[in-house]
């Protein structure tokens, strides 16, 4: 049972352009949501995280949007830089699971330069 | 400071065989986290140790086990190894339990079963 889905496998964008990545979610439980880079041949890179009771965080050229009432998050990164280019994974834990990552399946972002 | 480190990098057994993966934790966590990333798809986690305790587990059936050492290294051991076991299997170190975002991975094992 997929919990937390990315429905895009892919995205392209040109560099310096605003990439957007979508994701949703089912479990009403989860109060914590994070996303996760990964290059290939490394192990996923932490990148930032939102908590339920927020719903948006900034960290430089990411921001994280949240809204709970439609089970969906949103990771814009500004501007597109080549070094973007990689696999990002939402996931998301509860309390309620002993805070277990549950992850979707991943967008895979291009960055043209 | 060292980071998460697994061996060994690639893998391949037959069906039926039983393997064994390792992880070193990040220097000073106590907490690992096991997780399976079959081809085109998310991590899906297995367990956690912390402290040498199992600490939580996933959906995955008894022939997944797992030991946690004093030094906080770990191992995923996996029997009667099935086609459907291959899958890049990535180990996450962090400082206690909850770990949340303050989880460091290691590059993974990928392991193949023929």
């Amino acid at each position: 049972d997929q919990q937390v889905k990315q429905n895009s496998p892919s995205l392209s964008v040109q560099e310096g352009r605003i990439s957007i990545l979508n994701c949703d979610y089912t479990n009403s439980m989860f109060d914590y949501f994070l996303w996760y880079k990964k290059y290939p041949a490394e192990g996923p890179t932490f990148l930032i995280s939102i908590s339920s009771i927020k719903d948006k965080n900034e960290d430089g050229r990411f921001t994280v949007f949240l809204n709970k009432s439609a089970k969906h998050l949103s990771l814009h990164i500004v501007p597109s830089q080549p070094g973007d280019s990689a696999v990002y994974f939402c996931a998301a834990s509860d309390v309620s699971n002993d805070y277990k990552l549950s992850f979707g399946a991943g967008t895979t972002v291009t960055v043209r330069a | 400071e060292t980071g998460v480190t697994q061996s060994p990098t690639h893998l391949i057994k037959t069906r039926g065989q039983q393997v064994t993966l390792r992880c070193s934790s990040q220097s000073g966590h106590n907490t690992v986290s096991w997780y399976q990333q079959a081809l085109g798809q998310g991590p899906q986690f297995i367990f956690q140790y912390y402290r040498e305790e199992e600490n939580g587990r996933g959906n995955f059936p008894p022939r997944f086990s797992g030991l946690q050492f004093p030094n906080y290294s770990s191992e995923l051991n996996v029997n009667a190894l099935e086609l459907d076991d291959s899958a890049l299997y990535l180990c996450a170190s962090s400082l206690g339990s909850p770990p949340r975002d303050e989880q460091y991975f290691g590059p993974g094992t990928r392991l193949t079963v023929t």
